[in-house]
């Protein structure tokens, strides 16, 4: 049974840090991996996917790396800014599977 | 492209009535998923629906809950006497392929609070 694990759970960083945000997975079989972006009490925004024959995307200041072997990704936030506190979500979908598995999030706080 | 819409954005409900959720998935996309989110928790997958089709609906609670996509019109959850325990976010997303190729858009979801 897949299991999606976010670390840290929470993070406050000053405002113009470069920052690092971890997930993993414990079934390296998967079809992709999707980050997304909530603002408390909104819906969820997606920022990157990543399909499984991919390393890595990249939107303006994020970057997301997928490591299938190691069943890692990464989340890189580039010259944070306020706006982007918010939690942030990895989700993973395998073949065969409808249920899209998400981890519980890291709530980023980014200090002006 | 108006996205996945969800409506109503707040529902309250009192215990014992039934709660009706709807959506309608972006234009183009055939293939609707619910998830829920309870408070201080993740996103958990409920259904899965084609048009007129259930898929997958190994995520719902065996009783008073139900999901619907018909032919014409919004996809609709629906909870038929609910409980406290009902209370949450609902989330419905959309797809292209059936095999989520091009990824989920999630709609803003549905906040429902039973009193």
């Amino acid at each position: 049974k897949q299991e999606v694990t976010q670390i840290p759970a929470a993070l406050s960083v000053p405002e113009g840090e470069n920052l690092v945000l971890n997930c993993s997975f414990t079934d390296s079989a998967i079809y992709n991996l999707q980050w997304f972006r909530q603002d408390p009490g909104k819906g969820l925004t997606s920022l990157l996917l990543i399909q499984s024959s991919q390393r890595e995307q990249t939107s303006g200041r994020l970057n997301a790396s997928l490591d299938k072997s190691s069943g890692r990704s990464t989340l890189y936030i580039a010259a944070s800014q306020p706006g982007d506190s918010a939690t942030y979500l990895c989700a993973v979908l395998q073949y065969n599977n409808n249920d899209m598995r998400f981890g519980a999030g890291t709530r980023l706080t980014v200090k002006p | 492209n108006a996205g996945v819409m969800q409506n109503p954005r707040h529902l309250v409900r009192r215990r014992g009535q039934e709660a009706r959720l709807r959506c309608s998935p972006m234009k183009g996309h055939s293939h609707v998923y619910w998830y829920r989110q309870l408070p201080e928790e993740g996103l958990k997958f409920m259904v899965y629906l084609q048009k007129e089709n259930i898929i997958d609906e190994s995520g719902m609670p065996k009783e008073r809950f139900s999901a619907e996509f018909p032919k014409e019109g919004p996809s609709i959850l629906r909870i038929q006497q609910v409980v406290r325990g009902d209370s949450a976010a609902y989330f419905c997303a959309s797809s292209l392929q059936s095999d989520g190729g091009y990824g989920y858009t999630f709609g803003s979801g549905t906040r429902l609070t039973v009193v």
